[in-house]
């Protein structure tokens, strides 16, 4: 399957500081989403962005299908961003959605 | 609209205990999937299904089973449980209208633990 990778693994930040997460892909995707797991494990879809860019509130994901990466951007962070962030994507060929490790994040008042 | 839906919430099991984990979507979607995510990890796929009566292996398949009678319904049976065994489940669906896959969507996950 396709290798996964993200950085940074942790990230501590202060309340209304701003972030950047990354995403590298070992091969092409066809379909790449960026996922929150609450504290409570709970997986909360954030983003479907096989390519583009696209923003939701304070949140904002971009994907460069062609350089296989994506970016998540938090602006002004808050305590309830607290958690892990994951992508995953597929290959064409393939039904699963292939996991990196996560970013965990903190956010401290 | 439940979207996807998970029982148990949690369990604990012997070694060598069998038990069936429960999915249900109402989005009628075509495809689902079961996942399981091992502490500090990322998910793994264990058995997935394009639609009822059709069901594949995913990347960590042994020890689980699956069947899917209905479009909303795909079990996961586990039998005689391990220690190995011990993780979060997801459950997640997706449709896929041949031209490409779909937001996966997940359920609230089963958390399990074999002593």
């Amino acid at each position: 399957g396709i290798q996964v990778e993200q950085s940074p693994p942790d990230l501590i930040l202060q309340e209304g500081a701003n972030s950047t997460l990354r995403c590298n892909f070992s091969d092409s995707v066809n379909n790449l989403q960026w996922f929150h797991q609450n504290p409570w494990g709970q997986l909360i879809n954030l983003f479907y962005i096989p390519s583009g860019t696209k923003q939701n509130g304070r949140l904002s994901a971009t994907t460069v299908a062609t350089e296989r990466y994506s970016l998540l951007y938090i602006s002004s962070s808050q305590t309830t961003d607290s958690g892990v962030y994951f992508c995953a994507g597929n290959s064409n060929s393939g039904y699963a959605l292939n996991f990196g490790k996560g970013t965990s994040l903190l956010v401290t008042p | 609209n439940a979207g996807v839906t998970q029982t148990p919430k949690f369990r604990i099991l012997k070694i060598g205990q069998s038990m069936t984990l429960q999915c249900t979507q109402d989005m009628n979607h075509n495809y689902m999937y079961w996942y399981r995510q091992d502490p500090g990890m990322g998910l793994k796929l264990i058995y997935y299904s394009v639609g009822a009566g059709i069901t594949d292996k995913g990347e960590v398949p042994n020890g689980y089973n699956v069947s899917r009678s209905t479009t909303e319904d795909f079990p996961l049976r586990l039998e005689l449980a391990a220690p190995s065994q011990t993780s979060v489940y997801f459950c997640a669906s997706s449709y896929s209208s041949g031209t490409g896959q779909e937001t996966q969507y997940f359920g609230p996950g089963t958390r399990l633990l074999v002593l």
